[in-house]
C-alpha cells in the first residue's frame, strides 16, 4: 500500500525539541521531492520545508529558519524534521507529503508545475509549559 | 512572499446545488494553482493541479480554472460526500502558500 506514516509528535515546554518522522512505503521514495505541512488547530494549512531527492536541495519557510531542519534517509525510506526552540505557535499537526512534479503546458510553455498527491495522516505537536 | 486569499470563508448549500470558490493570489502566479479537499479529521487530498487538471480518482463534478491572480474551484452538483474543506496553494514560487480554506456545509 501506498502511504506515509508520521510519528514523533508530543508536548514539549517551550525553548524544546522534537524530531519528527515520516516513514514512506508502497513507492520508490528516492525518485521523489518531499515535504513537511503544518496546520494549527482550526486553522489552514502552511508549508513548512522540502527537500530534494538525494537531500542536496533544502528549503524552508522563513518563519522555521535556523529552527527547523529537514532531512532524509533514503536506505530507510524516511524523511525527518529536527525542530528546535520551539515556541507557542509551533503547535499543529505536522504532515508529510509527497512532491510531484514535472507537469508541463504544452500550449502556454508552463512548468514544471509541483504539487502534494500524498499525505500522511499527521503527528500533533504541543508546545506549552 | 505570495499571499492567498479564498472567498467565502464558509458556505452552506444543498446536494444538487452548483458551488463556487474563489482563490486570489497577491501577484500573478500563471497556473500554478492546486486545490485540495481536506473532510473533517482526515489529511488533505490533492482534488486539481496546475489550475485545471484533475487529479485521478477525482469526480468530474469537480473543476478549476482561472490564471494568473483569479482562479474558481467549481463543484457542479453538491454531493454529501463533498462536506470538508477546500484549500488552494500556489507553486509558482517559494514559500509555496495556502489560502485560509474554505468549509462546505450541507
Amino acid at each position: 500500500e501506498v502511504e506515509l506514516v508520521e510519528s514523533g509528535g508530543g508536548l514539549v515546554q517551550p525553548g524544546g525539541s522534537l524530531r519528527l518522522s515520516c516513514a514512506a512505503s508502497g513507492f520508490a521514495f528516492s525518485e521523489y521531492w518531499m515535504s513537511w505541512v503544518r496546520q494549527a488547530p482550526g486553522k489552514g494549512l502552511e508549508w513548512v520545508a522540502n527537500i530534494k531527492q538525494d537531500g542536496s536541495q533544502k528549503d524552508y519557510v522563513d518563519s522555521v529558519k535556523g529552527r527547523f531542519t529537514i532531512s532524509r534517509d533514503n536506505s530507510k525510506n524516511s524523511i525527518y524534521l529536527q525542530i528546535n526552540s520551539l515556541r507557542a505557535e509551533d503547535t499543529a499537526l505536522y504532515y508529510c507529503a509527497r512532491d510531484v512534479y514535472g507537469a508541463y503546458d504544452p500550449v502556454s510553455g508552463e512548468g514544471p508545475y509541483w504539487y502534494f498527491d500524498l499525505w500522511g495522516r499527521g503527528t500533533l505537536v504541543t508546545v506549552s509549559s | 512572499d505570495i499571499q492567498m486569499t479564498q472567498s467565502p470563508s464558509s458556505l452552506s448549500a444543498s446536494v444538487g446545488d452548483r458551488l463556487t470558490i474563489t482563490c486570489r493570489a497577491s501577484q500573478n502566479i500563471y497556473s500554478y494553482l492546486n486545490w485540495y479537499q481536506q473532510k473533517p479529521g482526515e489529511a488533505p487530498e490533492l482534488l486539481i493541479f496546475a489550475t485545471s487538471t484533475l487529479q485521478s480518482g477525482v469526480p468530474s463534478r469537480f473543476s478549476g480554472s482561472g490564471s494568473g491572480t483569479e482562479f474558481t474551484l467549481t463543484i457542479s452538483s453538491l454531493q454529501p460526500e463533498d462536506v470538508a474543506a477546500y484549500f488552494c496553494q500556489m507553486t509558482y514560487s517559494t514559500p509555496w502558500t495556502f489560502g485560509q480554506g474554505t468549509k462546505v456545509e450541507i
